[in-house]
């Protein structure tokens, strides 16, 4: 099993839309909770961390169930510019301070006009 | 201003050819990964390192070597003996605090 497991997608959704991705991560050493955002042919970037309590940046919202190893990003009234893969990321402890940063496969979306 | 850097951005090679990618930082972050992509796949993590002269296998590291003499450098050799070397390679840093990962642009190794 991977450690860290998205829908592949891709999600096709209209302007406007509310569109929901899903991530479950299997090792529950995972200390920290990232989405990160690629773009065609370039390189990741910082979405938006995860914390416990949920939180919320402009259209972007994500959510961490610990208990269950879920993560969850939910992107509001979605633009053009949203198109991109969104890859679900979790630090895994590995007996330093610094982790193993695993990625998951990524998430296509494709906002229409 | 500081960032990651990596080159080149495109690469070309003979197949049985030894080539290193260079990872240069000057964000003194302690913690630099290398990452390899597949076309449509998401990123596997091939080596990182914690600290200068240390540095820990990932996921697939068969077939590459790395080194870390320096904090601010971390090149990784792609070997003959890694079957299948043509991808899109990423280096990150970050530093101890497990918060955001910095990546530089990319190379683009082509083996024909």
């Amino acid at each position: 099993r991977k450690e860290v497991e998205q829908d592949p997608g891709p999600f096709n959704v209209p302007e406007g839309a509310t569109v929901a991705f899903n991530c479950t991560y299997s090792n529950s050493a995972s200390q920290s909770f990232f989405w990160y955002r690629q773009d065609c042919r370039k390189e990741p970037k910082l979405l938006m961390s995860v914390y416990s309590s949920g939180n919320e940046d402009g259209r972007f919202t994500a959510q961490l169930n610990r208990a269950s190893q879920y993560i969850s990003l939910l992107i509001r009234d979605s633009k053009l510019s949203d198109s991109a893969t969104y890859l679900c990321v979790v630090n895994i402890m590995s007996g330093t301070s610094y982790g193993k940063l695993t990625f998951g496969q990524g998430t296509i979306l494709t906002v229409h006009p | 201003d500081g960032g990651i850097t990596q080159s080149p951005k495109y690469l070309f090679r003979k197949e049985g050819q030894n080539v290193t990618l260079s990872c240069e930082q000057n964000l003194n972050h302690d913690a630099m990964y290398w990452y390899r992509q597949d076309p449509g796949q998401g990123l596997r993590l091939i080596y990182y390192s914690h600290i200068v002269n240390d540095f820990q296998k990932g996921d697939i590291a068969e077939g590459y070597s790395v080194s870390r003499e320096k904090k601010e450098s971390f090149p990784l050799t792609v070997t003959s003996a890694q079957k299948n070397p043509t991808a899109f390679y990423l280096c990150a840093s970050k530093t101890v605090s497990g918060t955001e990962a910095f990546f530089g642009q990319g190379t683009r190794l082509t083996v024909v």
